[in-house]
């Protein structure tokens, strides 16, 4: 069975940092791409990033790029996002979701998602 | 960025009911799009991708259809589990964009 198991959600300060990590089994992790997508409260989805599944090769949403880094570990078969620079805007449950195939190019839909992890950035 | 765009953005409806979604997207996407399902608190769900291909496990009443800029995603006949809000996501071109959502509510 495909388990995806966010964690490392928590309430942290506006300008503050934090790491995401999603545990993946049921699956060979390392044959396929992986996606980040977060949900505000009330509000829909929002693709965040993705990374291949052995090229390293990743994308990002504009409204993340150059403060969040996406990475795997596939000996672990975990994923992790690195959000920094933080502010109230990110406030989100965040998704760890798997791709149908390896490479980016035609990674598919996300054909399993984790329960997510809430991300609180407040004073 | 492509933006996709649903209507109706909010639908009531009967069980029974044939109930039809649309997404539009703003430059031609091919077949690269697909439709999942959200239950209220939970994650979503893969219903249709390729436009018009059924994930392994979901009901014969979800169907989907179109290409280039127009897409709809169909239930036959609505059921009460059905209720939640209904996404489509264009999987052409990076970032890859969801839609804003139809609300679906049983009458």
């Amino acid at each position: 069975e495909v388990q995806l198991v966010e964690s490392g959600g928590r309430l942290v300060q506006p300008g503050g940092s934090l790491r995401l990590s999603c545990a993946a089994s049921g699956f060979t992790f390392r044959n396929f791409a992986m996606s980040w997508v977060r949900q505000a409260p009330g509000k829909g989805l929002e693709w965040v990033s993705a990374i291949s599944a052995t090229t390293g090769t990743t994308y990002y949403a504009d409204s993340v790029k150059g403060r969040f880094t996406i990475s795997r570990d596939n000996s672990e078969g975990m994923l992790f996002l690195h959000l920094n620079s933080l502010t109230a805007e990110d406030t989100a449950i965040y998704y760890c979701a798997k791709g149908v195939r390896s490479s980016l190019a035609a990674a598919g839909p996300h054909d399993y998602w984790g329960q997510g992890a809430l991300v609180t950035v407040s004073s | 960025d492509i933006q996709l765009t649903q209507s109706p953005s909010f639908l009531s409806a009967s069980v029974g009911d044939r109930v039809t979604i649309t997404c539009r997207a703003s430059q031609g996407i091919s077949s690269y799009l697909a439709w999942y399902h959200q239950n209220p608190g939970k994650a979503p769900n893969l219903l249709i991708y390729a436009a018009s291909t059924l994930q392994s496990g979901v009901p014969s009443r979800f169907s989907g259809s179109g290409s280039g800029t127009e897409f709809t995603l169909t239930i036959s006949s609505l059921q009460p589990e059905d209720l939640g809000t209904y996404y489509c996501q264009q999987l052409n071109s990076y970032p890859y964009t969801f839609g804003q959502g139809t609300k679906l509510e049983i009458k």
